[in-house]
């Protein structure tokens, strides 16, 4: 079957950074997306990933090893704007998205 | 700007009263997806249309049907709500299906059903 996994929850301090893995088995490749989603709205697109190596976007950078299955979202300087949740979804060979059921990003102060 | 909206943002419904849920884009994409999001789950897709074309998942229950009248409005019409069809509903678009195109979000209709 195909699946992704991803923390349920993960908590950081404002300043720090934080590294919010996922793992995904699907049935063909074509990219890896990671969106932004704040409590009650709708998810935003922060990256997307088809090639193995880090892209780096401001603040936040996105690393995929398709040889591995295996991709993480990195948050730098966290702010406080940036609790919500977090989800990854993998394209399969049929160019269906597969979702993650996201990881919820706590920041403290 | 060019953008995904829907309407309304909240609806409150009765158990087995239809409701229709409604989404239109400025984006002039040609895919346009109805999801279904629960607390803390993974958006579940629906349907999705490309142009006129639809395109229905296997799991997805009789009671959800979708109309696309033309290239900008897309609907969402739940025939007779139970108490489990209470959830966020996201109409999302892209530019192309059968490739690995961004899809964009509305803000979502949050649907309550007592």
């Amino acid at each position: 079957g195909q699946n992704i996994d991803q923390p349920t929850e993960m908590t950081a301090t404002e300043g720090a950074i934080v590294q919010i893995n996922c793992t995904y088995q699907t049935s063909g490749f074509n990219g890896l997306f990671w969106y932004q989603q704040h409590a009650g709205e709708a998810p935003t697109f922060l990256s997307y990933n088809v090639l193995d190596g880090l892209e780096e976007k401001g603040r936040f950078s996105s690393f995929l090893s398709r040889s591995k299955g295996y991709s993480y979202l990195l948050l730098q300087e966290l702010q406080m704007k940036d609790s919500a949740s977090y989800l990854c979804a993998s394209i399969d060979s049929n160019y269906q998205l597969i979702w993650g059921a996201g990881t919820k990003l706590i920041i403290k102060p | 700007d060019a953008m995904v909206i829907q309407n309304p943002r909240y609806q409150v419904t009765q158990f087995g009263k239809p409701v229709t849920l409604s989404c239109s884009q400025t984006l002039n994409h040609n895919v346009m997806y109805w999801y279904q999001q629960k607390s803390s789950q993974a958006p579940k897709l629906l349907f999705h249309y490309y142009d006129k074309d639809f395109n229905n998942e296997a799991d997805t229950p009789d009671n959800f049907q979708s109309r696309r009248p033309n290239t900008s409005f897309c609907f969402l019409d739940i025939r007779s709500p139970g108490l489990g069809d209470a959830a966020m509903y996201l109409c999302a678009t892209s530019l192309r299906t059968g490739g690995a195109d961004t899809q964009y979000f509305g803000p979502g209709t949050r649907l309550t059903v007592l």
